[in-house]
């Protein structure tokens, strides 16, 4: 069965620190997807990036960068500089292509980043 | 564009009245549509899917349903609301046949059930 762990529930950080939150996930399936979505205090999901089980490339977009590893099940990311603005739940997800056409994704269960100025 | 919206943004009810959340979809046609909850201090629950009009699926057992009566529309209702009903709930789209394709979520309704 396809699960997603963040074990990291809080992590507070002083502003300009770089953090890294961590995901592991499980899934027998050898194509799914990955994703991450933050949930700022405004409570709405926002959709941060998607990642294929074939492609292993590490992304970065600002100050924000992920590492894909398959060898370990784990898909991080790392928040560079970080900022206040950057306080928020964040959220891992995975997606079965078994799933079908039904989309369910599957969440982890959030880290809470709280950036201190 | 394709937008999504979900009301009301709170509610507070007793325990034992019902419940209707609406969500609709502007943009797109028959999109795959979800409900999920987000209990305080936990990750997000998938509660209800929907591919189709009158297509729902449930993935929790529970004392809410869902409908989706038009093909932008979906309904989350309860005949009677519990105490553990309390939490954040959300609808999401995403396009259909795309499984793989990012979820567009709505602001989000929070529930308060005493």
């Amino acid at each position: 069965a396809q699960k997603v762990t963040q074990a990291q529930t809080e992590i507070s950080v002083v502003e300009k620190e770089d953090v890294t939150l961590d995901c592991v996930y499980e899934t027998r399936d050898t194509t799914y997807y990955l994703f991450w979505y933050k949930q700022p205090p405004s409570g709405e999901l926002v959709f941060l990036i998607r990642r294929n089980s074939f492609d292993e490339q590490n992304e970065i977009s600002g100050r924000y960068s992920w590492n894909f590893q398959k060898s370990t099940s784990s898909f991080n990311f790392t928040i560079t500089a970080s900022q206040v603005v950057d306080s928020a739940v964040y959220f891992c997800a995975l997606i079965e292509h078994g799933s079908g056409n039904t989309g369910k994704l599957i969440f982890g269960q959030g880290t809470t980043l709280q950036v201190k100025p | 564009s394709q937008t999504i919206h979900q009301w009301p943004a709170t509610l507070v009810q007793p325990v034992g009245s019902p419940l209707s959340l609406e969500c609709t979809v502007e943009g797109t046609s028959n999109p795959n549509l979800y409900w999920y909850r987000q209990a305080a201090g936990r990750g997000l629950q998938l509660l209800f899917y929907s591919v189709g009009i009158g297509q729902i699926s449930s993935e929790v057992p529970q004392n809410l349903s869902a409908s989706r009566p038009q093909d932008r529309q979906f309904i989350l209702s309860s005949k009677k609301l519990l105490l553990s009903d309390s939490g954040f709930y959300l609808c999401a789209w995403t396009r259909t046949g795309q499984y793989n394709e990012k979820l567009f979520f709505g602001s989000g309704t929070q529930l308060s059930v005493l």
